[in-house]
């Protein structure tokens, strides 16, 4: 089974230029998550969708991030403009359903610098 | 302020030593899960608890929740470098509408010859 595929996988980018992450999850899975890593640090979720539907955005910064998933499979999630304190690992992750035992695949992330 | 503490934040140990890593919070989960994030890879998630007390055994790896569901911890028997990693704790809240996993703040092992 395919896992947790993201592009790119690396981006360098000036700030206040604009940048696209693309995943795409686990075939069947209808939950999709969006983490942001900064270093040191646990992942935060950015955004989560159920289908094509957002569940959780609350800790989105709407203001620049946002984030699609128009057919309920594969979703980006679009930065502009950036800031230098947006460097850090943008995960996508995905599971089978929502819930509170459920495991979350994750993709290999897409490392973002801000110069 | 981090809802999910973990501690230490740093382990170097030798191949062979015992380690435990602790994971805190004042918040209540339904279930607390347990990943490991190599360099340049997604976590992979170790194991969920999901009952208070609750232990589960991974080979070497036993897991423990705390009996009030707010604590848990990882404890590694006979360190191999391959338990090299970024160790991450991550609960499960309820918030109406959606179970939101939260993360912890990682604790970062390496395990040396």
């Amino acid at each position: 089974e395919a896992g947790v595929a993201q592009s790119p996988r690396y981006k360098i980018i000036e700030k206040r230029q604009s940048v696209a992450f693309w995943c795409n999850p686990i075939s069947g899975h209808a939950t999709l998550y969006w983490y942001q890593q900064i270093l040191g640090q646990g992942p935060k979720l950015l955004i989560q969708f159920q289908n094509n539907g957002v569940v959780d955005d609350s800790q989105l910064p709407k203001d620049r991030f946002s984030a699609e998933r128009l057919k309920g499979v594969d979703s980006t999630l679009k930065i502009q403009p950036a800031k230098l304190e947006d460097s850090a690992v943008y995960l996508c992750a995905s599971s089978p359903l929502a819930g509170s035992y459920n495991e979350q695949f994750f993709g290999p992330g897409t490392r973002l610098t801000v110069l | 302020t981090q809802l999910l503490e973990q501690s230490p934040q740093f382990l170097s140990i030798q191949e062979g030593e015992n380690l435990t890593v602790y994971c805190n919070s004042s918040s209540v989960f339904s279930s607390l899960q347990w990943y490991r994030q190599e360099p340049g890879e997604g976590p992979v998630l170790l194991v969920t608890v999901v009952t208070g007390g609750e232990v589960k055994k991974l080979k070497r790896l036993t897991f423990q929740f705390g009996d009030a569901r707010k604590d848990s911890s990882l404890h590694i028997t006979a360190a191999q470098p391959g338990d090299t990693g970024l160790y991450l704790c991550a609960g499960y809240l309820n918030t109406g509408t959606a179970s939101k996993l939260t993360f912890g703040t990682g604790t970062r092992l390496q395990v040396t010859l």
